[in-house]
């Protein structure tokens, strides 16, 4: 089962920030949080991870709270290309190496012209 | 550089029939990991391959099986093909250190159509 709730859907503002919560309460100290997302009939694509401090790239930025039990993945400036379905995923590493990615329903964001 | 490359992009095979799927990781990058993904159940974990050695699993049965050959690419085999066999199969490459802060590049997969 997934280690994450997500909203199952959200709207944006194009030109907006996109701002897509995920909870994560039982994640383990030396666990990840990812973030992929998918366009429709496309592999997932991968945008940004973290493990306690805050994370920015060119596509995003990542907000992991203290406590670590919650993130906040931000898209600074959506446009209609990012609407997409989000992933938020926690993952470990068990004996044989890093777990396989645990994907969740994730959040259906859509991005309003 | 070239992605992740997986064929065929489309196929049809009939209930008892086995099938193999190709992929081609990202140059550099030694494992592979498949995965399945159907409207029902979603994205889920089938196994990961290093170095030849399957070195993660996920939940899935025999049937399922996979190989990974020394220059790293990997096929991955469906025998005795049923109905909810049909799906997206998608292959993800990444360097193979095993660490969890690894990040996985995905292929745009394979859609498997069982009648």
């Amino acid at each position: 089962d997934a280690k994450t709730t997500q909203p199952p859907s959200m709207d944006c503002a194009e030109g907006r920030a996109a701002n897509l919560p995920c909870n994560h309460s039982t994640i383990s100290g030396n666990e990840y949080v990812y973030w992929y997302r998918q366009i429709h009939s496309q592999g997932p694509q991968y945008i940004i991870h973290g493990l306690k401090n805050n994370e920015t790239n060119e596509m995003a930025s990542l907000i992991i709270t203290e406590d670590r039990k919650s993130s906040t993945l931000i898209l600074p400036h959506a446009t209609l290309r990012d609407t997409a379905v989000y992933y938020c995923i926690v993952r470990g590493f068990s004996g044989g190496g890093a777990d396989g990615l645990t994907f969740g329903k994730g959040t259906h964001l859509i991005i309003q012209p | 550089k070239a992605g992740v490359t997986q064929t065929p992009r489309y196929l049809i095979k009939t209930r008892g029939q086995q099938v193999t799927l190709s992929c081609s990781p990202i140059s550099g990058h030694r494992s592979v990991s498949w995965y399945q993904q159907t409207p029902g159940q979603g994205l889920q974990f089938l196994f990961e391959y290093f170095s030849e050695t399957q070195r993660n699993k996920g939940n899935f049965p025999g049937r399922f099986s996979g190989r990974q050959f020394s220059n790293s690419r990997s096929e991955m085999n469906v025998s005795t093909l049923e109905l909810g066999d049909s799906a997206l199969y998608l292959c993800a490459s990444s360097l193979g250190t095993g660490y969890a802060n690894e990040k996985l590049f995905f292929g745009s997969g394979t859609q498997l159509s069982v009648l």
